[in-house]
């Protein structure tokens, strides 16, 4: 069981709120990931960090922002909910490898429904 | 374009039984290859992962293979349980990139019944 935790698991608000979606591990992995991930669909990356102070965007374009002052903390934010935004948010974290090689570790998610 | 197809996209088998689940990849150049299980409402757990020279690999009655001359990966699942009954994702990352990208598929549904 990978010790990295995501909190809310659920989390349902209104259209033009702030949220921020919280991520931890403990494992003093130096990589973190966000991904959005729909039903049936594949993850998408929408942000990484390589170390503190360090986040770059993903693949997916994303309205949301990060941030990783600590190394075991990166968290989310979504400054206007939309319910496009409703979706699965998945964090993960890694070491990092000379080769390509590491595993990232993922947390149980967060369901976000935006109304 | 880097794609990684899986099939079929959902399966139902007797507890029990034996089933294999296929992965295509396009991802060029080509680092490794994961398996990862992930149940309903959860985050993914890799199962295996598989370098250019790997062709086979373990992981108590899940057996991943590898053939990276036509970029086929299967996984194979031995005496089912009701716990395996989850989505199966295969995931490819290349080496083009500090970062060594991952490339994910879209999933196999197995469903397990008793």
């Amino acid at each position: 069981e990978a010790d990295i935790y995501q909190t809310p698991r659920y989390l349902v608000i209104g259209t033009g709120k702030k949220i921020t979606l919280e991520c931890s591990q403990t494992m003093g992995h130096d990589k973190m990931y966000w991904y959005q991930q729909d039903p049936g669909m594949e993850l998408h990356l929408i942000h990484y960090s390589y170390g503190v102070n360090s986040t770059e965007k993903g693949d997916l374009s994303s309205e949301s922002t990060v941030s990783r002052i600590r190394t075991e903390h990166f968290p989310l934010t979504l400054e206007s909910a939309r319910p496009s935004h409703t979706s699965q948010y998945l964090c993960a974290s890694s070491e990092a490898s000379r080769n390509g090689t590491d595993t990232q570790y993922f947390g149980p998610g967060t369901r976000l429904t935006v109304l | 374009k880097n794609q990684v197809e899986q099939s079929p996209q959902s399966l139902i088998i007797l507890e029990g039984k034996n089933c294999t689940l296929q992965c295509n990849y396009t991802v060029s150049p080509f680092s490794n290859l994961r398996w990862y299980k992930q149940d309903t409402g959860r985050g993914p757990v890799s199962l295996t992962i598989m370098t250019f020279s790997e062709n086979t690999k373990s992981n108590g009655r899940y057996t991943a293979t590898l053939d990276a001359d036509t970029k086929q990966s299967s996984l194979h699942i031995t005496a089912s349980q009701l716990s395996d009954s989850a989505s199966y994702i295969c995931v490819v990352s290349d080496r083009g990139s500090t970062l060594g990208r991952l490339y994910f598929g879209r999933g196999t549904q197995l469903t397990v019944w008793p």
